[in-house]
């Protein structure tokens, strides 16, 4: 089993839908939880971080934490096209660089916002 | 645009050979990890390097190696090539504990 789970899609919605990305998880030592966005032939580029469980806003972009069912969603309000990319969700059991900060990402989520 | 960039873009090579690639971290960044991204799959951790000493491994073998220079930029060295290597390679850096950021990678294809 995979430490991280995440539903590849592919996800088709009409702009301006709400977008549900989801992830569950494993590893109980996993405290800081993160959304990364890949465009093609690009790098990963974070959306958002969270430390601990309950929701973290960035204006359209949600982000929920619930450790206790070791589950994670992100939430994009009112889409765009620009927003069709690759989502990835990430966790690691320490922040950043130093202390091991070792990345595991879900396998990702394609989402395409049609006009 | 994230600072980092990583060379070449793309790369063959043939099974069997040995491939190096290269990251050149944004200025002042302390830390670099390496990823691979097989196709359709997230990144998959392959090891981390914290002021020029490896700082932590994900389960790949011994033929994949790396360095860090005092320039901050790094390798990543992978010996005996097998089919399955076939990936994008991404370097993410990052300073102390701050957010990581990551290149544009590398497509290496072996045939």
């Amino acid at each position: 089993q995979k430490e991280v789970e995440q539903d590849p899609g592919p996800l088709s919605v009409p702009e301006g839908a709400i977008v549900s990305l989801n992830c569950t998880y494993s590893n109980s030592a996993f405290q800081y939880f993160m959304w990364y966005r890949q465009y093609s032939r690009k790098g990963p580029e974070l959306l958002m971080y969270t430390y601990s469980s309950g929701n973290k806003e960035d204006g359209r972009f949600t982000a929920q934490v619930d450790k206790s069912s070791k589950y994670i969603s992100l939430f994009i309000r009112d889409s765009q096209p620009s927003d069709s990319a690759t989502y990835l969700c990430a966790m690691s059991a320490s922040w950043g660089g130093t202390s091991y900060g070792k990345l595991t990402f879900g396998q990702g989520t394609i989402l395409t916002v049609h006009p | 645009e994230t600072g980092v960039t990583q060379s070449p873009t793309h790369l063959i090579k043939t099974r069997g050979q040995q491939v190096t690639l290269r990251c050149s971290s944004q200025s002042g960044h302390n830390t670099v990890s390496w990823y691979q991204q097989a196709l359709g799959q997230g990144p998959q951790f392959i090891f981390q390097y914290y002021r020029e000493e490896e700082n932590g491994r994900g389960n790949f073998p011994p033929r994949f190696s790396g360095l860090q220079f005092p320039n901050y930029s790094s390798e990543l060295n992978v010996n005996a090539l097998e089919l399955d290597d076939s990936a994008l390679y991404l370097c993410a850096s990052s300073l102390g504990d701050l957010e990581a950021f990551f290149g544009q990678g590398t497509r290496l294809t072996v045939v």
